[in-house]
C-alpha cells in the first residue's frame, strides 16, 4: 500500500490550525470491526517517531487533544488546533493493515 | 514501562552483513500479543518497514528487503535481532526497532531511540 502525503511541509502561526492530509493506494479499513489500521506519528530532530494516534482517530494517552485525526478508508487527515511552538516537527502517516507496513513521505511542519 | 534500546555496529563495509539487537527492558519479549520489529529511516526521508517476529519465531518481510533480511529471537536475553546481508550504500539509515501490539492493533510504540548505521568502505 502507497501512502501519499500532502503537502511536503507546511508553515502555520501560532494559535493558527495545520492540517496534513494522507492518502492510501487502497483501502485500510477492516470491515469486521470498522476500524481503519492507520496511525499519525510525530518525530522531532534526533528522536524516534511517536504514536499521536492509532485507528486513525484516537489519540494515544498524554497526546494533547488539540491533535486530533479523521478520515476512513483511503484518504485521512491530521489536524492541529491552537499550533504550539513544540508542534514543530515532521509528521508521518503510517498504514499497519497489510505487511509491508508502509509510511508516507512526511510533512515538515514550521512557524509561520 | 517497557523500553528498546538497539545496538551494533555504527560503520559496515559494502558486501558485509549489517547485525542489529535490541534489548527489551521492562516487559518480557515473551509476553503474548506483541509484535517485535525494525523500522529504518534514511536521512530526510520516510521511514521504511524492515519486518517483525513474534516471540514464537514467526517473521514477516518487506517484500524489497526479504532476500536480504533475517530477523531472530532470543527470549533467554530478552532480545531480537536484524541481520541484514551484502550491504550496500543504500542501506545506510538510522534503524530503530519498535514494537506492536497485536492485538489492539495500534501502530507501532514504544520505538527505541534508534542508531545510525553507515554503509562505507
Amino acid at each position: 500500500i502507497v501512502m501519499t502525503q500532502s503537502p511536503d511541509s507546511l508553515a502555520v502561526s501560532l494559535g493558527e490550525r495545520a492540517t496534513i492530509n494522507c492518502k492510501c493506494s487502497q483501502s485500510v479499513l477492516d470491515n469486521s470491526n470498522n476500524k481503519n489500521y492507520l496511525a499519525w506519528y510525530q518525530q522531532k530532530p534526533g528522536q524516534p517517531p511517536k504514536l499521536l494516534i492509532y485507528w486513525a482517530s484516537t489519540r494515544e494517552s498524554g497526546v494533547p487533544d488539540r491533535f486530533s485525526g479523521s478520515g476512513s478508508g483511503t484518504d485521512f487527515t491530521l489536524t492541529i488546533n491552537s499550533l504550539q511552538a513544540e508542534d514543530v516537527a515532521v509528521y508521518f502517516c503510517q498504514q499497519y493493515s497489510e505487511t509491508p507496513h508502509t509510511f508516507g513521505q512526511g510533512a515538515k511542519l514550521e512557524i509561520k | 514501562q517497557v523500553q528498546l534500546q538497539e545496538s551494533g555496529p555504527g560503520l559496515v563495509k559494502p558486501s558485509e552483513t549489517l547485525s542489529l539487537t535490541c534489548t527489551v527492558s521492562g516487559g518480557s519479549i515473551s509476553r503474548n500479543g506483541y509484535y517485535w520489529g525494525w523500522i529504518r529511516q534514511p536521512t530526510g526521508k520516510g521511514p521504511e518497514w524492515i519486518g517483525s517476529i513474534y516471540f514464537t519465531g514467526t517473521t514477516y518481510y518487506n517484500p524489497s528487503l526479504k532476500s536480504r533480511v533475517t530477523i531472530s529471537v532470543d527470549t533467554s536475553k530478552n532480545q531480537f535481532s536484524l541481520n541484514l546481508s551484502s550491504v550496500t550504500a543504500a542501506d545506510t539509515a538510522v534503524y530503530y526497532c519498535a514494537r506492536r501490539d497485536k492485538d489492539r492493533q495500534i501502530g507501532y510504540d514504544p520505538w527505541g531511540q534508534g542508531i545510525m548505521v553507515t554503509v562505507s568502505s
